[in-house]
């Protein structure tokens, strides 16, 4: 019954190539996020999405792009591989806010990314 | 950038109790303090938030100064398994402002 799960947890791969992971949430949220963690261990926001709107942090690369076949799924494709992109992927889920503010994110167990 | 500033690292004795600060003296009126942890090679968990008053829950306490410019985590008893990463973030609500923007942490050490 785990809340967020994403797959693969492992990912070793080479540069050039083109890959997803993917990030499903069970816990009827509408808000989705993946995040980047390199390896000084700073953890950064690529993207989130919901319905209505994607935002993109502007740091993003046009190579990565999320694609969200429903509202429980939000899977990450990343074309043309570096070997910068070697980092831990995390996919996060939150329910919209609405007008408290309050948007707790729940987090997967993350996807290790290794680029050759 | 993060608006947060903690220690890089603290150590605590099992079972005793973990106090973490973080100063946030930009936060604007209608911005939460949220706690969030990261245990080794784990996704990060939520653990509290509060946005002027005191919360307690069953993980931690939040301790917010009445200005709002800084905070305390409690872990009461603090436990080997609270070995970890904490971070302190403030964060609006609304689009981009929602998102949880993480500064580098205070390592957590619990020790026998």
């Amino acid at each position: 019954d785990t809340a967020v799960s994403q797959t693969p947890k492992y990912l070793v791969t080479q540069m050039g190539n083109d890959k997803s992971i993917k990030c499903e949430q069970n816990l009827g949220h509408d808000t989705m996020y993946w995040y980047k963690q390199d390896s000084k261990k700073f953890l950064k926001i690529m993207f989130s999405y919901n319905n209505k709107e994607l935002i993109i942090n502007e740091t993003v690369p046009n190579r990565f792009s999320p694609k969200s076949p429903d509202k429980a799924h939000l899977n990450l494709h990343i074309n043309s591989l570096e070997l910068g992109d070697s980092a831990v992927y995390f996919c996060a889920s939150s329910q919209d806010p609405g007008t408290s503010g309050i948007k707790t994110q729940y987090f997967g167990p993350g996807t290790r990314l290794l680029v050759l | 950038d993060a608006k947060t500033t903690q220690p890089p690292s603290m150590d605590c004795a099992e079972g005793r109790a973990a106090n973490l600060p973080c100063n946030h003296s930009t936060i604007s009126g209608n911005e939460y303090v949220y706690w969030y942890r990261q245990i080794h090679s784990q996704g990060p968990q939520y653990i509290i938030h509060g946005l002027k008053n005191n919360e307690t829950n069953e993980m931690a306490s939040l301790i917010i100064t009445e200005d709002r410019k800084s905070s305390t985590l409690i872990l009461p008893h603090a436990t080997l398994r609270d070995t970890a990463v904490y971070y302190c973030i403030v964060r609006g609500y609304g689009g981009s402002q929602g998102n949880l923007i993480f500064g580098k942490g205070t390592k957590l050490s619990v020790k026998p």
